[in-house]
């Protein structure tokens, strides 16, 4: 799977729009870009998956880069209880297939 | 959403007792599962990998024979800490695998060996 690269930490007004940055400068054309988060002491939760069309669901959106070395995490409108680390996973999309977790970026929304 | 369940959620054990987690999707079937164990302030750190009816896959430097792992069913697969020790204190967290592309995770099991 390729590598991908988060910054560590962020801060975010609640209400304002949280914009999480990853680039994956090696990813292969069959690799999908997931974001996954984590609150304290919860397991990691889904929030979507992309190839290389902008996405968007009911918690967040997914714009990947033309290039697709890289794309942002969008949460239109944080609230408290989106401080979580959030994880931004790239691996092909196929059966057995495991997540292998980096650092993530540690998002504290802010009242 | 799929949901996934483990019991137990929080579970304290003396040294070198076994100590069993189950893990459980509840309104799906998973062929696969997949164990993860995460220290404090670190990131999840894949285990192993449970596949329905057949031995486990586990990753590097990862004891089998200390976590043992059975995934009897579509629905549920275990994870036996062997002779635990104060070290085997962690969260540990499953995952079952939906589709080609989605994975749902349970709510994690933190275990503390005195």
């Amino acid at each position: 799977d390729a590598k991908t690269t988060q910054p560590t930490s962020m801060d975010c007004a609640e209400g304002r729009a949280a914009n999480l940055p990853c680039n994956h400068s090696t990813i292969s054309g069959n690799e999908y870009v997931y974001w996954y988060r984590q609150i304290h002491s919860q397991g990691p939760q889904y929030i979507i998956h992309g190839l290389k069309n902008n996405e968007t669901n009911e918690m967040a959106s997914l714009i990947i880069t033309e290039d697709r070395k890289s794309s942002t995490l969008i949460l239109p409108h944080a609230t408290l209880r989106d401080t979580a680390v959030y994880y931004c996973i790239v691996r092909v999309r196929d059966a057995g297939n495991m997540l292998t977790f980096g650092g993530g970026t540690r998002l504290m929304v802010k009242p | 959403g799929a949901v996934v369940s483990q019991h137990p959620s929080r579970v304290i054990c003396k040294s070198g007792t076994s100590v069993k987690i189950e893990c459980r999707s509840l309104d799906f079937q998973a062929t696969t599962m997949f164990w993860y164990r995460q220290f404090p302030k670190q990131s999840l750190m894949l285990m192993a990998t449970s596949n329905e009816g057949s031995k486990a896959t586990y990753e590097q430097g990862v004891e089998k024979d200390k976590f043992l792992i059975n995934h009897a069913s579509l629905t549920l697969s275990t994870l036996t800490v062997t002779s635990a020790h104060p070290e085997d204190s962690s969260f540990y967290i499953c995952s079952a695998r939906l589709l080609a592309d989605t994975q749902y995770f349970g709510p994690g099991t933190r275990l503390t060996v005195l």
